[in-house]
């Protein structure tokens, strides 16, 4: 069945640092793909998509691009801030499927 | 912008007790959906419901029920409740099945004791 993994946390970043939190999937099919994140006590907000190979998802700095020949989904933000801290997922959905597979989740803490 | 509500942020029941989750969407979505969130283990997809008195189980519907009268509302039912049962549950909707954006709802804590 279809999968996602991404890197363990906690990661620990100071303010301005550059961020990578990798996700990796396997799935039948062609997905798409998404970040959700979750801020403290809050539901998750979708943070960005790409909906085929090669397309790149960007919203407040943030990015990741759909790699389809090493099937990842890599998220990136050049300088991170303390407001960033929150719990990031990533996640996929196939063809007419419903059900969105999540990763586990990596909790990112930004200090200054 | 969509909102999706839950009926409480946060929730204490005891062990056998009937609990009522209740979701509300504001945009006319056609498909609702019942997740729950633990650490370590992510979100794991309870049921769904593509339409009004329509329902579909996911991964892990045992003890779990739903039900969907009007298109706008879907509520999560643990007929007894129990310890196992305490964890983030989190409402999320969307326009088409597929791979259409799924919006979240706040999320409601439930504590079994």
């Amino acid at each position: 069945g279809d999968s996602v993994t991404q890197m363990e946390g906690p990661v620990t970043l100071s303010e301005e640092a550059f961020l990578t939190i990798n996700c990796t999937y396997t799935a039948t099919g062609y997905p798409s793909l998404f970040w959700y994140v979750q801020y403290p006590g809050e539901g998750l907000q979708l943070l960005l998509k790409a909906t085929k190979a090669d397309d790149k998802g960007s919203n407040k700095g943030f990015e990741a691009t759909y790699r389809k020949e090493t099937t990842s989904f890599h998220l990136e933000k050049g300088s991170v801030q303390v407001s960033d801290s929150a719990v990031y997922f990533c996640a996929l959905i196939t063809g007419t499927a419903s059900k969105l597979t999540f990763g586990t989740g990596t909790r990112l803490q930004v200090t200054l | 912008d969509v909102k999706v509500t839950q009926s409480s942020r946060y929730l204490v029941k005891r062990t056998g007790e009937k609990v009522f989750l209740e979701c509300v969407q504001d945009m006319d979505h056609e498909n609702m959906f019942w997740y729950r969130q633990d650490p370590g283990l992510g979100l794991r997809l309870i049921y769904f419901s593509y339409d009004v008195k329509m329902k579909e189980k996911g991964d892990i519907p045992e003890g779990y029920s739903v039900s969907r009268e009007k298109k706008e509302r879907f509520s999560l039912i643990l007929e007894s409740a129990s310890t196992n049962q305490t964890s983030m549950y989190l409402c999320a909707s969307s326009w088409v099945r597929g791979t259409d954006t799924q919006y979240f709802g706040p999320g409601t804590r439930l504590t079994v004791l």
